[in-house]
């Protein structure tokens, strides 16, 4: 049972413009959200977090939203650009249980 | 400050066999993770050391086992290989149990024929 779901395993994306990755969660017990971006042959790095009592956080380029009432995330990139091109995991966790459950990730392509 | 390492890279065996990954930590970070990456299913989560101690487990079966050294370096044992074992292995080490901010090594990619 996927607890954690990335429905489209894939993007493209013209550059300049807004990319949007969607997440949906299932366990209402989870109170941490964690973006990461894999490009290949390389581990997945840390790309942004949001805690449950927030619904939004910024860094940069990259924002990431929590709609806590339909159990979904999304992570906004805006612009993207090529350099962005990777696959994007969202990972969840609840309190106590210390360990991250990931989606199975989207892969975004950014045309140049 | 030096990334996390694994090794091997690239490892090919066949079913039945096991095999050892090994994994360092970035200096200073007590806390190893670690994922079974596949297509179509994501990362897993495996366990979590802390302290030389297995903290957290994911679902899988006992085949699969691990240990912590008192130098944070962390290994990850497979025994009685399946064709269904091939994944990418993906270790994180953070500073605390748990880590907010988890820093993943490259991966041992482990083929079983």
């Amino acid at each position: 049972d996927q607890q954690v779901k990335q429905n489209s395993p894939s993007l493209s994306v013209q550059e300049g413009r807004i990319s949007i990755l969607n997440c949906d969660y299932t366990n209402s017990m989870f109170d941490y959200f964690l973006w990461y971006k894999k490009y290949p042959a390389e581990g997945p790095t840390f790309l942004i977090s949001i805690s449950s009592i927030k619904d939004k956080n910024e860094d940069g380029r990259f924002t990431v939203f929590l709609n806590k009432s339909a159990k979904h995330l999304s992570l906004h990139i805006v612009p993207s650009q090529p350099g962005d091109s990777a696959v994007y995991f969202c990972a969840a966790s609840s309190p106590g249980t210390y360990k991250y459950i990931f989606g199975t990730g989207t892969r975004l392509k950014v045309l140049a | 400050k030096a990334g996390v390492t694994q090794t091997p890279r690239y490892l090919i065996k066949t079913r039945g066999q096991q095999v050892t990954l090994s994994c360092s930590p970035i200096s200073g970070h007590r806390s190893v993770s670690w994922y079974q990456q596949t297509p179509g299913q994501g990362l897993q989560f495996l366990f979590e050391y802390f302290s030389e101690t297995q903290r957290n487990k994911g679902n899988f079966p006992g085949r699969f086992s691990g240990r912590q050294f008192s130098n944070s370096r962390s290994e990850m044992n497979v025994s009685t290989l399946e064709l269904g074992d091939s994944a990418l292995y993906l270790c994180a080490s953070s500073l605390a149990l748990a880590g907010n901010e988890q820093f993943f090594g490259p991966g041992t990619r482990l083929t079983v024929l």
